[in-house]
């Protein structure tokens, strides 16, 4: 069964740090470029960061520039957010989501459950 | 970086109805457009590509259509487990962008 499961999310104090990690299994993780996005409490859709299949291609978006790094290691199968200087509209359920194809061709086809991200004094 | 714009922001329609969904891009994406469907507590499943390709496994009352800078979401005839939040997200270049979202009500 083609999945990912995302970990790490917590409690956080405002300027703290967190490391979500995303555990890939049944397909072949080096194979796609993947995704976090977010979603804070009541409100729509983000996307954060994109890395390609062989992390050659990285992007974020501007409201986590330089605070946030995304990595991945596909001998693990694993995919990283390195989240730095957190502050409170950091808040959200992260998800972690593959790309159809790299590059993205065919949307994100696959999500994981989501992970819940706290930032809060 | 580029806005999609989705309308409506939300919308009651009953069992039965015809439903359509758009979004408009503020510059030109191609095709480079997906369709996705959440309901809360849950994760987005992916309903379309490239603007009109059909996902794996989705019903295909659900159809995508558009290219450029418009794009739409049809359900032809809404079953109740369509009741949930849909949203666009453009594929074309970075940083990738959400619509808004629009949430389909029961009427």
């Amino acid at each position: 069964e083609v999945q990912l499961v995302e970990s790490g999310g917590g409690l956080v104090k405002p300027g703290g740090s967190l490391r979500l990690s995303c555990a890939a299994s049944g397909f072949t993780f080096s194979s796609y470029s993947m995704n976090w996005v977010r979603q804070a409490p009541g409100k729509g859709l983000e996307w954060v960061s994109s890395i390609s299949s062989s992390s050659s291609y990285i992007y974020y978006a501007d409201s986590v520039k330089g605070r946030f790094t995304i990595s991945r290691d596909n001998a693990k199968n694993s995919l990283y957010l390195q989240m730095n200087s957190l502050r409170a509209e950091d808040t959200a359920v992260y998800y972690c989501a593959r790309d159809g194809s790299d590059p993205p061709d065919y949307g994100m086809d696959v999500w994981g459950q989501g992970t819940t991200v706290t930032v809060s004094s | 970086a580029i806005q999609m714009t989705q309308s409506p922001s939300s919308l009651s329609a009953s069992v039965g109805d015809r439903v359509t969904i758009t979004c408009r891009a503020s510059q030109g994406i191609r095709n480079d457009l997906g369709w996705y469907q959440q309901k809360p507590g849950k994760a987005p499943k992916l309903l379309i590509y490239a603007a009109s390709s059909l996902q794996s496994g989705v019903p295909s009352r659900f159809s995508g259509s558009g290219s450029g800078t418009d794009f739409t979401l049809t359900i032809s005839s809404l079953q109740p487990e369509d009741f949930a939040t849909y949203y666009c997200l453009q594929d074309y270049n970075y940083p990738r962008t959400f619509g808004q979202g629009t949430k389909l009500e029961i009427k």
